[in-house]
């Protein structure tokens, strides 16, 4: 693996289904996140943990969950699919550090649809 | 609130200078990224500021006025290859990053 991978490319999805959007990185980044992207609208944040074993609230996340086991992995799950959760989920990492901010590197996407 | 605007849409000539404008209001302020984003694909870094002035990389220059909550892309020397969604987007307060919705260039021969 280099870089960020998501599985899968893309979903079909019957409503009220259950669905892990799955997230892998080898770049060893302790913070990662999952954005959703939709027409017209900017990335808006879904679910973020800055370390593994911590997990926090983004601009959107009623209907999602993550967990953080390892430093690798970052599941996205949607406990019961509605419509208005088809979009494009990215997966996104960095490395956060005490000097300020660096940049985000992006999983290829997953793109979803709902119903 | 937070807010960042960008125009939606922009066109320019292959071989051509743009110029892509960003303002943004948010709570607090630790730096301002621009990334790039091909139909179909992941947004990629394109450039970060976080002092005021201007950042040169290649043909790619970005510039920063934090007084005025406003940033510029410049694109010089256009290609085809350039036509994509250019993306704003400002670290808050709590180091998360507030996206604009996007600028999307259509570069014409």
């Amino acid at each position: 693996i280099a870089g960020i991978t998501q599985a899968p490319t893309s979903q079909i999805l019957a409503a009220g289904r259950r669905m892990t959007l799955r997230c892998t990185q080898d770049m060893r980044h302790n913070a990662m996140y999952w954005y959703r992207q939709d027409l017209g609208l900017g990335l808006r944040l879904i679910h973020y943990s800055n370390t593994a074993g911590t997990t926090g609230k983004g601009e959107v996340p009623d209907g999602y969950s993550v967990s953080r086991a390892n430093t690798d992995d970052f599941p996205l799950t949607l406990a019961s699919a509605v419509p208005s959760q088809t979009s494009v989920y990215f997966c996104a990492s960095s490395l956060l550090q005490a000097g300020g901010p660096r940049e985000q590197f992006f999983g290829p996407g997953t793109r979803l649809t709902v119903l | 609130g937070q807010n960042i605007d960008q125009p939606t849409e922009m066109t320019a000539t292959e071989g051509a200078i743009v110029q892509i404008n960003c303002t943004y209001q948010t709570s607090g302020f630790n730096g301002l990224f621009w990334y790039q984003q091909h139909a179909g694909e992941a947004p990629t870094f394109l450039s970060y500021n976080v002092l005021d002035g201007l950042e040169e990389k290649g043909r790619f220059s970005s510039f920063l006025s934090r007084s005025k909550g406003y940033s510029y892309l410049l694109l010089k020397e256009l290609q085809m290859k350039d036509s994509a969604s250019y993306l704003c987007a400002v670290t808050d307060s709590n180091y998360q990053l507030i996206w604009g919705a996007g600028t999307k260039l259509i570069i014409k021969p």
